[in-house]
């Protein structure tokens, strides 16, 4: 069974830090990943999705990079600002019938201080 | 271009009350997807639809749960009797590929409080 862990729960930077969060999966069967933000009271809003057989994807300051053999995704933030202060979630895309169905991490609890 | 609608936003209820929630998605999106959303977890898929048709409703609880998506355009997902535990936020996306190769947009959810 597919399993999403994002590491760090919760992380606090001040405003302008280079930063990093993690997520693995247990199976590399994946059909694409991708990384959402959430608000506090709001939906998600898809971020940047990479597809199994890609390295990285970029947009503006984020970055995100897959490692399908080692079950491993990173999103780079890059200068941080207040405004980027949410909940950031990774989900893998199972490469079975299942296609398309995501399983989410629990997600990584940002707060950048001004 | 609208995005993904949902209503309500709010919904309390008593115990052993039914209850219904409504999406709209994305124009042209063949793809809609529910999911559920406990405090401090993620989301966790109740249904998929391709077009009308619900492709892997194996997560749905049948016993109360139910989910319709009339014309393959607009869903409903219903719950009867609620109960506590199904105290919750109620995603709804969509996607324009089958298969979902492709982005999931959310809506803002409703978010269910059964007492």
């Amino acid at each position: 069974k597919q399993e999403v862990t994002q590491i760090p729960a919760a992380l606090s930077v001040p405003e302008g830090e280079n930063l990093v969060l993690n997520c693995s999966f247990t199976d590399s069967a994946i059909y694409n990943l991708q990384w959402f933000r959430q608000d506090p009271g709001k939906g998600l809003t898809s971020l940047l999705l990479i597809q199994s057989s890609q390295r990285e994807q970029t947009s503006g300051r984020l970055n995100a990079s897959l490692d399908k053999s080692s079950g491993r995704s990173t999103l780079y933030i890059a200068a941080s600002q207040p405004g980027d202060s949410a909940t950031y979630l990774c989900a893998v895309s199972l490469g079975t019938r299942s296609q398309g169905n995501l399983i989410f991490g629990k997600g990584t609890k940002l707060s950048v201080k001004p | 271009e609208a995005g993904v609608v949902q209503s309500p936003r709010y919904k309390i209820i008593e115990k052993k009350q039914p209850v219904a929630f409504w999406c709209n998605p994305i124009s042209g999106h063949n793809t809609l997807y529910w999911y559920l959303q406990n405090l401090g977890q993620g989301p966790e898929l109740l249904i998929r639809y391709e077009n009308e048709e619900a492709v892997d409703d194996s997560q749905l609880p049948k016993d109360r749960f139910s989910a319709e998506r009339l014309k393959g355009v607009d869903s409903t997902l219903k719950i009867q009797p609620a109960e506590l535990g199904d105290s919750a936020v109620y995603l709804c996306a969509s996607s324009k590929l089958l298969g979902g190769t492709d982005t999931q947009y959310f809506g803002p959810g409703t978010r269910l409080t059964v007492l």
